[in-house]
C-alpha cells in the first residue's frame, strides 16, 4: 500500500495553543487530502478536503477559522489546530487520495493524537 | 439518517469460526465501497476495495448489493490476529472523492 506520514505523532499542549500536524504522502503525488478526527469510541469524522493550489473545504459545522488546513504542494498538506482547547483533545488521522483502477483509494497516516490541559 | 450504519458488535467468535458484517449505506448514488481494519489507538488500512462483482482476498470475501443498499464482510475461519475493528467506507464521488465511513463493528477472536 502506499505510504502517508505525519508528524507528530503526538502532542500534549495548553490550553490557547497552536498546534500544527503535517502529512506527507511519500511514495505519490496526492491532489486531494483529507483531514479526520476521531473521539474514542467513535467513528472517523471528515473534517475537510484539502485541496492542492486551493482553499479547503469544510465539513459542515468544522469552524475554518479554527482548523487551518494548507496545501502546499503535491506531497504535503498541514493542519493547525489555533487556541486549541481541551474539547479538541482527540485523535486527528490524515488521508491521501490515491487514484487505481476503477477506484479511488484513500491511504491514513498513522495519525496524531492531541492532548489539550 | 447516517450516511453509513454499522452494528458495532462486537461479535465474540472462538478462532476458526466464520463471521460477517454487513454495513448500509445511505446514498443510492455512491459509487466506491471499501472495508478498513482499525487496530485499537491505530489508524485505519486497508482491507479490501468492494466490487460490484465481489471480491475476494485469501479468508476474506466482501460483497455489494446495490438493490438492498449495503456491503458484507465475511471472514472465513478466523484467527486470533483479525481481532479488530472493521469500517466499511463509501465514497460518493464529486469533486473530491469523499469517504463516509461507518462507526465500526468490533470482532473479538477467542482462543
Amino acid at each position: 500500500g502506499a505510504v502517508v506520514s505525519q508528524h507528530p505523532s503526538r502532542v500534549i499542549c495548553k490550553s490557547g495553543t497552536s498546534v500544527k500536524i503535517e502529512c506527507r504522502s511519500l511514495d505519490f503525488q496526492a491532489t486531494t487530502m483529507f483531514w479526520y478526527r476521531q473521539f474514542p469510541k467513535q467513528s472517523l469524522m471528515l473534517m475537510a478536503t484539502s485541496n492542492e493550489g486551493s482553499k479547503a473545504t469544510y465539513e459542515q459545522g468544522v469552524e475554518k477559522d479554527k482548523f487551518l488546513i494548507n496545501h502546499a504542494s503535491l506531497t504535503l498538506s498541514t493542519l493547525t489546530v489555533t487556541s486549541a482547547h481541551p474539547e479538541d483533545s482527540s485523535f486527528y488521522i490524515c488521508s491521501a487520495s490515491r487514484p487505481g483502477g476503477s477506484q479511488e483509494t484513500q491511504y491514513f497516516g498513522p495519525g496524531t493524537r492531541l492532548l489539550v490541559l | 439518517r447516517k450516511e453509513v450504519e454499522q452494528d458495532p458488535g462486537p461479535f465474540n467468535v472462538p478462532e476458526g469460526a466464520t463471521v460477517a458484517f454487513n454495513c448500509t449505506y445511505s446514498n443510492s448514488a455512491s459509487q466506491s465501497f471499501f472495508w478498513y481494519r482499525q487496530d485499537c489507538r491505530k489508524e485505519p488500512k486497508l482491507l479490501m476495495s468492494v466490487y460490484s462483482s465481489g471480491n475476494e482476498d485469501g479468508r476474506f470475501t466482501a460483497q455489494l448489493n446495490r438493490a438492498s443498499q449495503y456491503i458484507s464482510l465475511l471472514i472465513r475461519d478466523s484467527k486470533l490476529s483479525d481481532s479488530a475493528t472493521y469500517l466499511c467506507a463509501v465514497n460518493k464521488e464529486d469533486n473530491f472523492n469523499k469517504f463516509y465511513f461507518g462507526s465500526g463493528t468490533k470482532l473479538n477472536v477467542k482462543p
